[in-house]
Formats: structure tokens, sequence, C-alpha cells
């Protein structure tokens, strides 16, 4: 396993402009995850994909907020018109098909809304 | 709702030491429970993880858990701290019937005095 890479690593953005987050998972996995980490909290789960199929989203993914996974591999998560109040550690993780099975997270992306 | 507690936010033990990190965690269904690591900046590392069978479970660096149906928790030991084990932990639950997203507790900080 290569392990699940994230770009960037970090993004400081101005408050109101459009960001875009990448994740690849390991190859094999077909279940992407993209959680949201904020100073002394625990990972908030935002929304997942089975392939290609999107199938839950949180209530904490405002209309602003659009993930996406084009042909089952890579997920990118956009973030329009940012507030300071999305500031946080974007984490993504994949895990195989079928289940239970453990989620392997990505080192994360740190955002900054100045 | 589903919920994870960790009831201790800051833990400090000298090296050699045992440790112990609670968990309890309230799930309207069968759970997966896991216990993860993270490094200051970094993403998550699975320790171990419980599914199914013997409820006493080993994982990497030494540590292990005990799950606990009658109590609702799943804490984590190790017999003998290292300094390298600063770092913060994270309990997480999971369930096929949720699309095993994982719901992760707030995190216990972890110090070790030399």
């Amino acid at each position: 396993d290569t392990g699940v890479s994230q770009n960037p690593r970090h993004k400081i953005t101005k408050r109101g402009q459009n960001v875009t987050f990448r994740c690849d998972p390991i190859s094999e996995h077909n279940r992407l995850y993209w959680y949201r980490q904020t100073l002394g909290q625990g990972p908030e789960f935002l929304t997942y994909f089975q392939n290609e199929a999107q199938l839950e989203k949180s209530r904490l993914l405002s209309d602003r907020f659009s993930a996406e996974r084009p042909k089952g591999s890579f997920s990118t998560l956009e973030i329009q018109r940012t507030e300071q109040g999305d500031s946080a550690m974007y984490l993504c993780a994949s895990s195989r098909p079928g289940g239970p099975n453990e989620q392997f997270f990505g080192p994360g992306t740190r955002l900054t809304v100045l | 709702a589903q919920s994870v507690t960790q009831p201790d936010i800051h833990i400090t033990v000298s090296e050699g030491a045992s440790l112990e990190l609670r968990c309890n965690y309230s799930y309207g269904a069968t759970p997966y429970l896991f216990w993860y690591v993270q490094s200051p900046g970094q993403g998550l590392q699975l320790l171990l993880k419980y599914f199914s069978g013997d409820t006493l479970v080993q994982g990497i660096k030494g540590f292990e858990a005990e799950f606990k149906r009658s109590q609702s928790s799943f804490n984590l030991r190790k017999p003998s701290v290292h300094w390298s084990d600063a770092a913060e932990y994270f309990c997480a639950v999971g369930a096929m019937e949720y699309g095993n997203k994982l719901v992760f507790g707030a995190g216990t900080i972890l110090r070790v005095k030399s």
C-alpha cells in the first residue's frame, strides 16, 4: 500500500475565495471518506463515496461544500466562498469494499481562512 | 444518536509507567471499535480494532484494548509507556448499518514525563 495522499498539505486563503482539495485513496479501496477536524476536537464525518457514488452527506456539509469522485478513483472537496469558520484540518480516508473494515487516513489538508 | 466519550482531555504519565485511556460509547447498532493515534500536524494511524470475537485485542506498539459490552467501554492500555508514545489518542465507533462512517471522541492528549 502506498497510503492515502492529500494535496495540498496546507492552504491559506482569504475569506470569500474558493478552495479545492484532492485525495488519492489506496488503489484497491472503493470507499472514500472525508472528515473535518477542528482544534481540540476529534474528526467529524462530512461525506463518503462508494466507487463514484456519494452515498451520504453530513448536515455539516453546507451548500458551499461539494465533493466529487469521478470514475471512482481520486476525490475532490471544494469549498466555495470560504469563511473563517471553515478553518480546519480536512482528512480523507479510504477502506476496502465490504465490511467491516478499518479506514486508512491521509495526512490531511490544513486550511486557514484569513 | 451515536456518541463517543473520552473523559480525560489530558493524561500525564511517567516513562515506564502503565497507561489506561478510557472510552465509552453510545451506539444504536452493533459497533465496531477503533483506537487511532495522531501526532501533531499528522493524520491518524490505526492502533487496533475490534469487530467481533475475543474482547481483548492486541495492536501495534504494544497497545491493547478490551471491549466490555456491559459497560459500553473500549479502554486502551499499555503496560509500559515510552516517551515516543506522547501524542493524541482517539477512540472511534462505526457500524455497517451507518455506512461504516466513524464517530470519534474528542481525544486524549498523552504527555510522558522522563
